[in-house]
């Protein structure tokens, strides 16, 4: 698994646009990059994953520059509830059906 | 459909005691991995099971063991229970077998909180 590295927390303001960028230098060529959110006392949620260009859902964008060793969780106007712990994960479990997760980004929302 | 469920949400034990952990993953999932989650050490993967065999295995000791039933549920236990074993614990299922980070979703139950005295 490739390591990451995110900013342990940063702070918002409703509705403000959130990016959160996670730096992935040793991102192997069939790596995918994928994002989860974890709320206080629930299990994390799946959010987005991509493998290069952008990719957009209904919650968030992600953008994955040519050289793939850095990605930009994008999250649209913020709202109170999206204060969680975001986790940026790169790399391949090798079926193994492992997750590994690093300390995550908090995000708290201010309103 | 239904997600993963977890039983009990909240159980206070004491250190030596025994406890058993249930989670019912969502319907036609196959695949159920188990996490330990703690302010100290974050999320730490404890075993996989598909199919009722368990194909991985995370660094923790022998007092904690699962097993996976013919209808996909899944059960973990830990034995002879330490302080250090309070956290909350999380099941995940996916559908098939496979690389959670290639497009094989991992969906997270809401946990157990364990708490040992």
């Amino acid at each position: 698994l490739a390591k990451t590295t995110q900013p342990i927390s940063m702070d918002s303001y409703e509705g403000q646009e959130v990016n959160i960028t996670c730096s992935h230098n040793n991102i192997a060529t069939n790596d995918y990059i994928t994002w989860y959110q974890q709320f206080p006392s629930q299990g994390p949620r799946f959010i987005i994953q991509g493998y290069k260009t952008k990719v957009t859902n209904e919650v968030a964008s992600l953008f994955i520059p040519a050289d793939r060793k850095s990605s930009t969780l994008s999250l649209p106007r913020v709202s109170l509830s999206d204060t969680a712990v975001y986790y940026c994960l790169v790399g391949s479990s090798g079926n193994t059906g492992k997750l590994i997760f690093g300390q995550g980004t908090t995000l708290q929302v201010k309103p | 459909k239904a997600g993963v469920t977890q039983t009990p949400r909240y159980l206070i034990k004491t250190r030596g005691q025994q406890v058993t952990l249930s989670c019912s993953p969502i319907s036609g999932h196959r695949s159920v991995s188990w996490y330990q989650q703690t302010p100290g050490q974050g999320l730490q993967f404890l075993f996989e099971y598909f199919s009722e065999t368990q194909r991985n295995k995370g660094n923790f000791p022998g007092r904690f063991s699962g097993r996976q039933f013919s209808n996909s549920r899944s059960e973990m236990n830990v034995s002879t229970l330490e302080l250090g074993d309070s956290a909350l614990y999380l099941c995940a299922s996916s559908s098939r077998r496979g690389d959670p980070l290639q497009g094989n979703e991992q969906f997270f139950g809401p946990g157990t909180r364990l708490t040992v005295l």
